[in-house]
């Protein structure tokens, strides 16, 4: 089954704070995700990546960045690290190409808190 | 632009009676929905999906959700609920005619299940 497997599960950081997430997928799959889950708000896209080195906007991009250097790795950059941006982050993957097995992978998130 | 409207932030059915919970949707074109489940301190897990064909589609668990075009919907729907069922429920659109991976979801909808 496919593995998706985010670095951490709780995270403190500090206010200023540059602070990656870090995900990475054993299946092969070309798409990868990055969502923020806030109570009464749900999930919100930031960014999604269709290949290495490729990344499009989400409705949420400020304050973010990512990076994809290999096809199995997705990280998430948040630049100066700041309370509002305390929540839990959700990594995805999925293939591309195909609508027969088109559905997301998640990994088990990482909750976040920015002090 | 993409969105998805879960009307309900909980819903609360007795075991053993059968369970909806809604979805609409709004696409410029055509939709590809889908259904995911969230269990306590775990990531989403995919139930169902509807891309094209047959309007009532049937997934994990004995879940099944009906596309409706007309009324923009696709509801979840189980005959007989079980307790092991509570959970948060998400719905999530992708425009086919978008050209891109890109997922929309609700806010979410908790199900609890009363024994």
């Amino acid at each position: 089954d496919v593995k998706v497997t985010q670095s951490s599960r709780y995270l403190v950081k500090r206010t200023g704070e540059k602070v990656f997430l870090e995900c990475v997928q054993d299946m092969d799959h070309e798409n990868m995700f990055w969502y923020r889950q806030d109570p009464g708000l749900g999930l919100r896209l930031i960014y999604f990546s269709y290949d290495v080195k490729m990344k499009e906007k989400g409705d949420i991009p400020e304050g973010y960045s990512v990076s994809r250097e290999k096809k199995e790795r997705f990280s998430l950059i948040l630049e100066s690290a700041s309370t509002n941006q305390t929540s839990m982050y959700l990594c995805a993957s999925s293939l591309f190409g195909t609508t027969t097995n088109e559905k997301l992978f998640f990994g088990s998130g990482t909750q976040l808190s920015v002090l | 632009a993409q969105s998805v409207a879960q009307p309900e932030d909980q819903v609360n059915v007795a075991e053993g009676n059968p369970l909806t919970v809604k979805c609409t949707y709004s696409v410029s074109g055509n939709p590809y929905l889908f259904w995911y489940v969230q269990y306590p301190n775990r990531g989403l897990q995919f139930l169902l999906k509807y891309i094209t064909g047959d309007n009532l589609v049937k997934g994990s668990y004995g879940f099944e959700a009906e596309f409706n075009k007309s009324q923009t919907s696709f509801h979840l729907k189980k005959p007989s609920a079980l307790v092991s069922d509570s959970a948060l429920y998400f719905c999530a659109v992708r425009d086919r005619g978008s050209g891109t991976y890109k997922y929309i979801f609700g806010t979410g909808t908790r199900l609890k299940v009363l024994a």
